[in-house]
């Protein structure tokens, strides 16, 4: 199994640029999340999925859009860059919700937005 | 509010006690948890602690909550180089499909 798996791991941006992140994961698991990490701070959610076909918004999700077709995938779309969305982006799956069930983080895209 | 505070660093000699503490101020919290980062690798939960618990003791990871105090840490009993990582506490609320994280705190073994 390779858990949870992201590309790509890093990228640089112009502002202005859309992109978008893949998370794919292979546990079978329903719920998906997306996460921002900066630095000095925790991480925060942005937006969340508890089953294909869904999705939901999270902490920040302003400038974010999201997809679940598949339920072993979990695309981050950025429409429009900005440099407030320089970040590391950890995606995260688990097999039911939050409380107890661990998550399953992949290794994180480290983006820069000039 | 959600806000959960770390100390943002610790520095242990190899062998000792490390301790990692973090307070929260949401006193609706349900689940504590304590996750491990280490350099370019996403988070692992190490482990977690319902509310209505005092301690929780796993191998060498010995977490203890002050629900008065609203206070949460993280004994690390004979520490290690392979320990030294960021440690984030995070706290959820029943309800609520979110986990909040605290700033994390970077540990430091020294061999």
């Amino acid at each position: 199994n390779a858990g949870v798996t992201q590309t790509p791991k890093f990228r640089v941006l112009k502002t202005g640029q859309s992109m978008t992140l893949l998370c794919a994961q292979d546990m079978n698991h329903e719920y998906m999340y997306w996460y921002r990490q900066d630095p000095g701070m925790g991480l925060r959610l942005i937006h969340y999925s508890v089953g294909e076909g869904t999705t939901a918004k999270g902490e920040v999700p302003d400038g974010y859009n999201v997809s679940r077709l598949k339920k072993q995938n979990f695309l981050l779309g950025l429409e429009s860059a900005a440099p407030s969305q320089t970040s590391v982006y950890f995606c995260a799956s688990s097999s039911r919700g939050f409380f107890t069930d661990t998550q399953y983080f992949g290794p994180g895209t480290r983006l820069t937005v000039l | 509010g959600e806000d959960v505070e770390q100390s943002l660093f610790l520095s242990v000699r190899e062998g000792d006690s490390s301790v990692i503490n973090c307070t929260y101020t949401d006193s609706s919290s349900t689940y504590l948890y304590w996750y491990k980062q280490e350099p370019g690798a996403g988070l692992q939960l190490l482990t977690y602690i319902f509310s209505n618990m005092d301690m929780k003791q796993d191998q060498r990871l010995t977490v203890l909550l002050n629900k008065k105090d609203k206070h949460l840490s993280l004994r690390i009993a004979d520490t290690q180089t392979g320990d030294s990582a960021i440690y984030f506490c995070a706290e959820s609320k029943a309800g609520a499909n979110n986990l909040f994280f605290g700033t994390g705190t970077r540990l430091t073994v020294i061999p």
